[in-house]
């Protein structure tokens, strides 16, 4: 059984649409996550769920909008995409509160914009 | 930046030889956390160690913290082709809320 699932794995897509990523984990965790991996595998932090209130929020762009309709489940949805978008996007929980316990990682979303 | 920094960024050995990646830091931490990368797969957690520890083991994995100078060390020992991944060091400072900052992490090549 998959511990952190996001789906879709893989998304292509051209400038300027929106798209969303979704992300389930199972393993019962108050904190769930969203992080950037860039093409030189640089993880940055996004935002940061606690029982679905917002905790951690980066300087991210607006167009990046989180949402957790309850604590086992954390999209992402980015409106007006742009080529920098591209990335992989990870979703991560972890037991406790953020710097308390490890991060279970979904094996990411390849985002491709053309 | 407040980014843990790792060295090397590249290491190829021969399967039966141990592996050994640094990473140091700037700041005051609560605990430092390695985990492993395979390619197209999400970050597995290996060890947490926390800022009063010095040392922890898991199965082949040693790893190391000296606060005094700022750094830790994965060692791998008794290397295995399955061990090639990237591996990434991740801090969580004082003064960041709990949030995980990453490094660049070594990439590891274990030649059969």
């Amino acid at each position: 059984d998959t511990a952190v699932s996001q789906t879709p794995k893989y998304l292509v897509t051209q400038m300027g649409n929106d798209k969303s990523i979704k992300c389930e984990q199972n393993l019962g965790h108050d904190t769930m996550y969203w992080y950037k991996q860039d093409s030189k595998k640089f993880l940055k932090i996004m935002f940061s769920y606690n029982n679905k209130e917002l905790i951690i929020n980066e300087t991210v762009p607006n167009r990046f909008s989180p949402k957790s309709p309850d604590k086992a489940h954390l999209n992402l949805h980015i409106n007006s995409l742009e080529l920098g978008d591209s990335a992989v996007y990870f979703c991560a929980s972890s037991l406790l509160a953020p710097g308390g316990s490890p991060l279970h990682f979904g094996n990411g979303t390849r985002l491709t914009v053309t | 930046s407040q980014q843990g920094e790792e060295d090397p960024q590249a290491l190829s050995i021969q399967e039966g030889e141990n592996a050994t990646m640094n990473c140091s830091y700037k700041t005051s931490i609560n605990n430092l956390q390695w985990y492993r990368q395979n390619s197209g797969r999400g970050l597995v957690h290996l060890i947490l160690i926390r800022s009063n520890e010095r040392e922890k083991h898991s199965g082949r994995l040693r790893v190391t913290l000296d606060t005094s100078k700022k750094s830790s060390s994965l060692l791998i020992t008794a290397s295995r082709a399955a061990d090639t991944a990237s591996y990434f060091c991740a801090t969580d400072f004082n003064n960041q809320g709990g949030k995980l900052i990453f490094g660049q992490g070594t990439e590891l090549s274990v030649k059969p």
